[in-house]
């Protein structure tokens, strides 16, 4: 069975330039999960959806920041105005329900430069 | 909100020795610690977890240990292989998503 998959698995762009990363969880998955990881450190979280609303959005670190999971399975998350500190390693995670294990993808390496 | 602290931040270990990682934890809520391993470029894989109610639990070469009244939690590792080369990030949560993770400790298994 495949595994939580993210893509791109790396993205280069400009300071000030829009980025979208995608998810795609492990099938029949309820609960998606963001964490971003930096250089050195533990993934931070970011944001939770169960189902297709954003149950908690309290890591997301400004406005700039966005995530959605329209259908309830894929999603997006929405970089706007990038900046050189945006640049880390985004990964995903999916579990079944919201005290399972999370299973995460490998991660989009994002570079700002 | 919780504080996670995990040390040390680098571990070499000679084949077949055996490895301990250990974390500390501020918020007493806190009621679930997993494990994580992360080898290069993947994401980070659960290899063990523990629950508030239990005092150690035990896969194999694998064992966590856990003492609430210290608020720490470790990890130990016995029989180490290459294979066990990684990095290792422990994490604390009341139970649910929001997982508090450590800084990692990268172990070295020197054959």
């Amino acid at each position: 069975g495949a595994g939580v998959s993210q893509t791109p698995s790396n993205k280069v762009t400009e300071k000030g330039k829009y980025v979208e990363l995608r998810c795609d969880p492990i099938s029949g998955h309820t609960a998606l999960y963001w964490y971003r990881q930096s250089l050195g450190q533990g993934p931070e979280f970011l944001i939770y959806f169960q189902g297709t609303g954003a149950a908690d959005d309290s890591g997301l670190p400004n406005d700039r920041f966005f995530a959605v999971r329209p259908e309830g399975s894929v999603s997006t998350l929405k970089i706007q105005r990038t900046e050189r500190g945006d640049s880390a390693v985004y990964l995903c995670a999916s579990s079944q329900g919201h005290t399972g294990e999370l299973f995460f993808g490998e991660g989009s390496r994002l570079t700002v430069l | 909100g919780e504080n996670v602290e995990q040390h040390p931040s680098t571990l070499s270990v000679q084949e077949g020795d055996s490895a301990v990682i250990k974390c500390t934890y501020s918020d007493s809520a806190s009621n679930y610690f997993p494990w994580y391993k992360q080898e290069l470029g993947k994401g980070p894989q659960l290899i063990i977890d523990i629950r508030s109610n239990v005092g150690e639990k035990k896969d194999q070469r694998i064992a966590v240990t856990l003492n609430k009244t210290a608020k720490h939690f470790s990890l130990h590792i016995t029989e180490t292989q290459p294979e066990d080369s990684a990095v290792y990030f422990c994490a604390a949560s009341e139970g649910t998503y929001k997982y508090i993770f450590g800084t990692g400790t990268r172990l070295k298994v020197l054959a």
